[in-house]
């Protein structure tokens, strides 16, 4: 079945360390998001990529990093700059850029706590 | 999801009532609206979506309803089931294509 799947689940981080949680589709979608979500506010945007070989900054991307080698592929790098890096990470995609319809699909979410 | 909810607005619902989730939205020229529903530890599933130029849109046991000039969404869950217990999330897109997700409304749906 085509979908999104994100991993780890779980991650757990010391701090200093940089890590890197793994985003795979199979939808052939172009588009491809990470997003933070914190109790009690909406998700935030990290980072995008509407093409491979290209991404865009999004309303909080200090701290992290982010490739696109492949159209199936965006991973997502929580380096040791990100002061707060504890949160639950979802992926998402869509067909092109959300420029038609907006809708985004998204993978199950990665909970990172850093100890 | 096990990380939002702590400080949600609740709405309270007994089986097989009729629920009510609203939203106020912030940008007067958004075009586009969507509803999501995230269960516990999962990632949010598109629910029901509506253009600027419709102020009304019915799916399966859904409906939402879009009020342009207050700003307002809701979304209205017919006979509502256990299984809608969630938190649900309504998200305008920006003339820029850019998706601005709201804080969520948790659901709990009671026997």
């Amino acid at each position: 079945d085509g979908g999104i799947t994100q991993s780890p689940k779980y991650l757990f981080r010391k701090e200093g360390q940089n890590v890197t949680l793994s985003c795979e589709q199979n939808l052939n979608h172009d588009a491809m998001y990470w997003y933070r979500q914190d109790p009690g506010q909406g998700l935030r945007l990290i980072y995008y990529s509407q093409i491979v070989n290209d991404f865009q900054k999004g309303d909080i991307a200090e701290g992290y990093s982010v490739s696109r080698e492949k159209k199936e592929s965006f991973p997502l790098t929580v380096t040791s700059a990100q002061k707060n890096p504890t949160a639950f990470y979802l992926c998402a995609s869509s067909i092109s850029g959300a420029r038609r319809t907006g809708e985004l699909f998204f993978g199950e979410g990665s909970r990172l706590t850093v100890l | 999801g096990e990380n939002v909810g702590l400080h949600l607005p609740t709405l309270s619902v007994q089986e097989g009532d009729n629920s009510i989730i609203n939203c106020a939205y912030s940008n007067s020229a958004s075009d586009y609206f969507i509803w999501y529903k995230q269960e516990s530890g999962k990632g949010p599933q598109f629910i029901i979506d509506i253009r600027s130029n419709m102020d009304k849109r019915q799916g399966q046991r859904v409906t939402v309803l879009l009020n342009k000039t207050v700003k307002h969404l809701s979304l209205q869950i017919a006979a509502t089931q256990p299984g809608d217990s969630a938190v649900y999330f309504c998200a305008e897109k920006l003339a820029t294509d850019k998706l601005i997700f709201g804080t969520g409304t948790r659901l709990q749906v009671f026997p």
